[in-house]
């Protein structure tokens, strides 16, 4: 029979465009947030992190943005490009060495 | 840098057979995490040690999983028996051990098809 599998919802943008991907994250303790790449066939790779003492962060063509009020976090890629085709995960720490996984969005790019 | 190594990269076996996953974290992290990653339930952490030391193993899903890591550079997954539901890929992942505002940076993963 069919198997059932995560859900992963879809972002699709066209090249040049900039790319938002959300994240609503669960525990209101949480106080360190990281934003991962997954391309196919790789493990996930470090895009940019946030500390819960900041709302904005800066990266080279990447922006993260934290509302620590609604529990939401984002992720910003400006000028998108193909090879940022992937599925993005966001992440949370509380006060742990432990990380909390998002389910994952993936990032659909054409031309 | 040469990263978080795993091995190997692929590996297929038969139900019932012991199957050993390595890791080698980036020298000098005091942390190490292993993860298995499914279509159903996505990324789970298995297991993590700190300063070698086994900390939370409540992710694993039973006995047949045992996990080591016998020094700061090396660590092994071991599943025995080996049934079909444990196909997945099965990532390490290494930090500083500073706490929780460390990164964890991820190997490339071991693919697992148990037939």
């Amino acid at each position: 029979g069919e198997s059932v599998g995560l859900h992963l919802p879809t972002l699709s943008v066209q090249e040049g465009d900039n790319s938002i991907i959300n994240c609503a994250y669960s525990n209101s303790a949480s106080d360190y947030f990281i934003w991962y790449k997954q391309e196919s066939g790789k493990g996930p790779q470090f895009i940019i992190d946030i500390r819960s003492n900041m709302d904005k962060r800066q990266g080279q063509r990447v922006t993260v943005l934290l509302n620590k009020t609604v529990k939401h976090l984002s992720l910003q890629i400006a000028a998108t490009q193909p090879g940022d085709s992937a599925v993005y995960f966001c992440a949370e720490n509380s006060h742990t060495d432990k990380l909390i996984f998002g389910t994952g969005t993936r990032l659909q790019v054409f031309p | 840098d040469a990263g978080v190594i795993q091995s190997p990269r692929h590996e297929v076996t038969e139900m019932g057979q012991e199957v050993t996953l390595r890791c080698k974290p980036i020298s000098g992290h005091n942390s190490l995490f292993w993860y298995r990653q499914t279509m159903m339930r996505g990324l789970e952490l298995l297991i993590y040690f700190n300063n070698n030391v086994p900390i939370d193993d409540s992710g694993m899903p039973e006995d047949r999983f045992s996990a080591k890591m016998p020094n700061a550079s090396f660590s092994t997954l071991k599943i025995q028996p080996s049934e079909p539901r444990d196909s997945a890929v099965y990532f390490c992942a290494s930090d500083g051990g500073g706490g929780s505002t460390d990164t964890q940076y991820f190997g490339p993963g071991t693919r697992l098809t148990v037939l």
